[in-house]
């Protein structure tokens, strides 16, 4: 069975700083990974996914992530946060040809000032 | 880009009485829509899915009498939780994507049960 894993409950920054979010995986062959973001009462947008291809993919909002299969990992990276950026991020990992993916259990970005 | 509502945004019922939520497809034909379950500060749970005319396929663990979900056209599904209780509240969210295309989240309804 697949499975997500975001180490960081929280993280702060203060705006502009650089950002990393991690995200490891579970699941025995080529993962279908994704990022969303999900505002205070909203529901999910998603930021970038990686199906093939280029391991380093680019997202909206100046966001990327980059693959790495030897470490089973799906880092989001943006490298000047802004205050609007503080929401909470999810990482997903899907399978198969349905696509339908198994979310970590986020983390919650803040934001300084 | 794709748009999913649902409605209501927020509802508050009383013990024992049914509340259904929409999930609506504004500008796309959904073959598939799913239902999550979101408990504060807590990573999203599928619950079901569901295809155009069909019966919808329930996760493990989630009653489907409970949950009666129904997916009547290619733009709207269904989440009726009856007889709702307050371990029933939560933040209820929709997505619903075209063939294998990305999936598109509606914005969430948030269930209180007092």
């Amino acid at each position: 069975a697949q499975s997500v894993t975001q180490p960081d409950i929280h993280i702060t920054v203060s705006e502009g700083a650089s950002l990393e979010l991690r995200c490891n995986y579970s699941y025995g062959a080529t993962p279908y990974l994704f990022w969303y973001v999900q505002s205070p009462g909203q529901g999910l947008q998603l930021l970038l996914k990686y199906f093939s291809g280029d391991t380093l993919v680019q997202g909206i909002k100046g966001f990327e992530a980059e693959f790495k299969r030897s470490q089973s990992s799906f880092n989001l990276r943006k490298p000047s946060v802004h205050w609007s950026d503080a929401a909470e991020y999810f990482c997903a990992v899907g399978s198969g040809g349905s696509y339908i993916p198994t979310f970590g259990r986020g983390t919650s970005l803040i934001v300084h000032p | 880009g794709a748009v999913v509502s649902q409605h209501p945004s927020w509802v508050i019922c009383k013990s024992g009485t049914s509340v259904k939520i929409e999930c609506r497809s504004l500008d796309f034909q959904a073959t598939t829509m799913f239902w999550y379950r979101q408990f504060p500060k807590q990573s999203l749970m599928l619950m079901a899915t569901s295809n155009e005319g069909s019966k919808a396929t329930y996760e493990q663990g989630v009653e489907k009498d409970k949950f009666l979900i129904n997916h009547a056209s290619l733009t709207l599904s269904t989440l009726t939780v009856t007889s709702a209780h307050p371990e029933d509240s939560s933040f209820y969210i929709c997505s619903a994507k075209q063939g294998k295309e990305t999936q598109y989240f509606g914005p969430g309804t948030r269930l209180l049960v007092l």
